[in-house]
């Protein structure tokens, strides 16, 4: 079965401190990856999504940079972190080329900047 | 840009009492779906629906997709504290594996 894994689960991380984030996924091969970022009591944003290998599409200008080394492996960073940048961090998976079965979620990164 | 609005915002319901929530799209979809995140968790997807008027069942939980493909809603009936959590529509961005989130409707259940 396919099973994805994010950590750390909570970061609390100084103004200024870089970022990185890792997601990965097992029990599949060539997944979509996306990494959405909800803000306390609010809606889920798409920040960057990739179909392959190298292939990363960013959704909204900010500090923030992704990238897919491997085929199930997908990082968040940032070089310089912002107090805007808190929030809840998910990475997700989907099966490529396939509808229905929706997104599979990591358990999440909660990032406080301080 | 493509927009998947819910309403409503909130809602807090007795418990036993039915829910209902609606989710409208700025544009036409190729199938909708729902997610559950309970307080604390991450979203869980529920159901797809990809019919014009399609309706499915799971429990007491109702999900509907509207004759236009523009509108779905999520009626769960006799609601039980575990139906707490905010419940999120999603639907495609057009020609992309990207799905556009609603903004979500918070449950609460009082017992």
């Amino acid at each position: 079965s396919q099973t994805i894994h994010q950590w750390p689960a909570t970061l609390v991380q100084p103004v200024g401190s870089p970022l990185s984030l890792e997601c990965t996924v097992e029990g599949t091969s060539n997944p979509n990856l996306y990494w959405y970022r909800q803000a306390a009591g609010r809606g889920l944003q798409l920040l960057f999504y990739s179909v392959g290998i190298g292939q990363i599409s960013s959704e909204v200008p900010q500090n923030l940079s992704a990238s897919r080394p491997q085929d199930r492996q997908f990082i968040l960073s940032s070089k310089k972190l912002l107090l805007s940048d808190s929030g809840f961090y998910l990475c997700a998976w989907s099966a490529s080329g396939v509808w229905g079965y929706g997104y599979t979620f990591g358990s999440g990164t909660r990032l406080t900047v301080v | 840009g493509q927009q998947v609005m819910q309403i409503p915002q909130y809602q807090h319901v007795q418990e036993g009492e039915d829910f209902t929530t609606y989710c409208n799209s700025s544009t036409t979809l190729s199938n909708i779906q729902w997610y559950k995140q309970r307080p604390g968790g991450h979203p869980v997807f529920l159901i797809q629906l990809v019919k014009s008027g399609e309706v499915k069942k799971q429990k007491r939980l109702t999900f509907q997709f509207g004759e236009a493909k523009k509108n779905s809603s999520l009626h769960i009936t006799a609601t039980q504290t575990t139906d707490v959590g905010t419940y999120f529509c999603a639907g495609p961005s057009s020609g992309t594996y990207k799905y556009i989130f609603g903004t979500g409707t918070r449950l609460k259940v009082l017992a």
